[in-house]
């Protein structure tokens, strides 16, 4: 049974960094590539960040790019998202999903976890 | 990258079908054929319906359908059926290599 569980979610300020992770397990996870999506109330779902099996392609939304970062370990089945400079808009549930398409361009968010609440106040 | 327009609810009753448009621009649902639905109920997360415009995932039921003309995709749920209330969205892959979500459409079995 496929398994992505994020962790690292919480209350921080304006401003200040947080990482959250995801476990992956039910799959060989280097055959995937790896997204970050999030939802809030207000704006729906938002495309975060994408990476590819090997972490040679990655891209980020506009509303994102150069705060945050997304890794992977291949070794540990784990994706990862630092998240810096946080913004009130950043606010949102935070979605780990797996992708078949394993270059993470032209994909689709096959697996998704529960999500990881990130509350900027 | 402004998000896909869907329209904000759809209705129908039992064993109808009904259609939700999902419409996009040339730099995204009307250039590439990575299209993808999603199905939500409340407080779960999202669950893939169809993905490359028109596949469905193994285990997902052949009522529903999914298709393409232009910068529209359209996802078709036959034989409505009381579970298949929630709210959908689309998305599209684009031509500056990132994803755009539609704004999602409530469906309601009266």
């Amino acid at each position: 049974e496929v398994q992505l569980v994020e962790s690292g979610g919480g209350l921080v300020q304006p401003g200040r960094s947080l990482r959250l992770s995801c476990a992956a397990s039910g799959f060989i996870f280097d055959d995937y590539a790896m997204h970050w999506v999030r939802q809030t109330p207000g704006r729906g779902l938002e495309w975060v960040s994408g990476i590819s099996w090997n972490s040679a392609t990655i891209g980020y939304a506009d509303s994102v790019k150069g705060r945050f970062t997304i890794s992977r370990d291949n070794a540990r089945n784990s994706l990862y998202l630092q998240m810096n400079t946080l913004r009130v808009e950043d606010t949102a549930l935070y979605y780990c999903t797996s992708d078949p398409n394993s270059s993470s361009r032209g994909g689709h968010f096959a697996y998704w976890g529960q999500g990881a609440l990130v509350t900027v106040s | 990258q402004s998000a896909l327009t869907q329209p904000a609810s759809v209705s129908g009753s039992p064993g109808q079908s009904i259609t939700i448009s999902c419409t996009g621009t040339i730099s995204d649902v009307g250039v590439y054929n990575f299209v993808s639905w999603y199905q939500q109920h409340p407080g779960k997360a999202p669950k893939l319906m169809i993905y490359d415009v028109s596949d469905r995932p193994s285990g997902v039921s052949n009522r529903f359908s999914g298709s393409k003309s232009g910068n529209t995709a359209s996802l078709t749920i036959s034989g409505l059926q009381s579970d298949d209330e929630g709210d959908y969205y689309c998305t599209s892959y684009t031509t500056t290599y990132t994803y755009v979500f539609g704004t999602g459409t409530k469906v309601t079995v009266l």
